[in-house]
């Protein structure tokens, strides 16, 4: 099955910076999600863009996508603390009842 | 609250010795999956069920079974521990919407240990 794969894995930042991961993936898809996990907790959806759509914003979230080159990314803004976390790009591939995840990019904010 | 409870939260266990994993939605959800998580893996899915007697194959489902008797409730079944099949075990539900427009909702995790 398909997966999407995270850039860059780990990502080190000051509070109040912006954060920007990358994601990609191989086939067709239906939508591509954004999820966050905490230390070992599970993961909680961030943000859904369908293939259709190209960009969608949910509060400091951005997120864009680009289904000619089968990429995504997800920018957080005005970074803080609490959004020290993994992150992981997940695709809903089409004609399978399915979501692959990727391998996560490890996201550290510096207070 | 609308969640998705997986229980026990941690388990240590013994080569060979069935156990089950139970995960539980009262969110009415039609579709409900098992994914494992392994470090430099990510996430792999183990099965999934589109609906009640209803369950399909994942990635990775050797090892492992399922069933989906009633709605709420979605079982992951060990009938013989390995030690590779110590994991952090993730439980996961969703409407069936048109196209699963809607995002999915995880469960705490089970970190299980086979010695």
């Amino acid at each position: 099955s398909q997966q999407g794969e995270e850039d860059p894995q780990a990502l080190s930042i000051q509070e109040g910076e912006n954060a920007t991961m990358n994601c990609s993936y191989k086939t067709s898809i239906n939508n591509l999600q954004w999820y966050r996990q905490n230390s070992g907790r599970g993961l909680v959806h961030l943000i859904l863009i369908r293939s259709n759509e190209r960009e969608k914003h949910s509060g400091r979230l951005r997120v864009t996508l680009d289904t000619s080159k089968k990429s995504s990314s997800l920018l957080i803004t005005a970074s803080r603390a609490a959004d020290t976390a993994s992150y992981f790009c997940a695709t809903d591939a089409r004609g399978n009842n399915r979501l692959a995840f990727g391998k996560g990019n490890q996201v550290v904010v510096i207070p | 609250e609308a969640q998705v409870t997986q229980n026990p939260r941690y388990l240590i266990t013994v080569t060979g010795k069935k156990l089950t994993v139970t995960c539980s939605q009262n969110m009415n959800h039609e579709y409900m999956s098992w994914y494992r998580q392994d470090p430099g893996l990510g996430l792999r899915q183990i099965y999934y069920s589109m609906n009640v007697e209803v369950t399909d194959k994942g990635d990775v489902p050797e090892g492992y079974k399922v069933s989906r008797k009633e709605k709420r409730n979605f079982p992951l079944i060990l009938e013989s521990p390995s030690p590779n099949q110590t994991s952090l075990y993730f439980c996961a539900s969703r409407h069936n919407r048109q196209g699963a427009l809607s995002g999915y909702t995880f469960g705490s995790g089970t970190r299980l240990t086979v010695v």
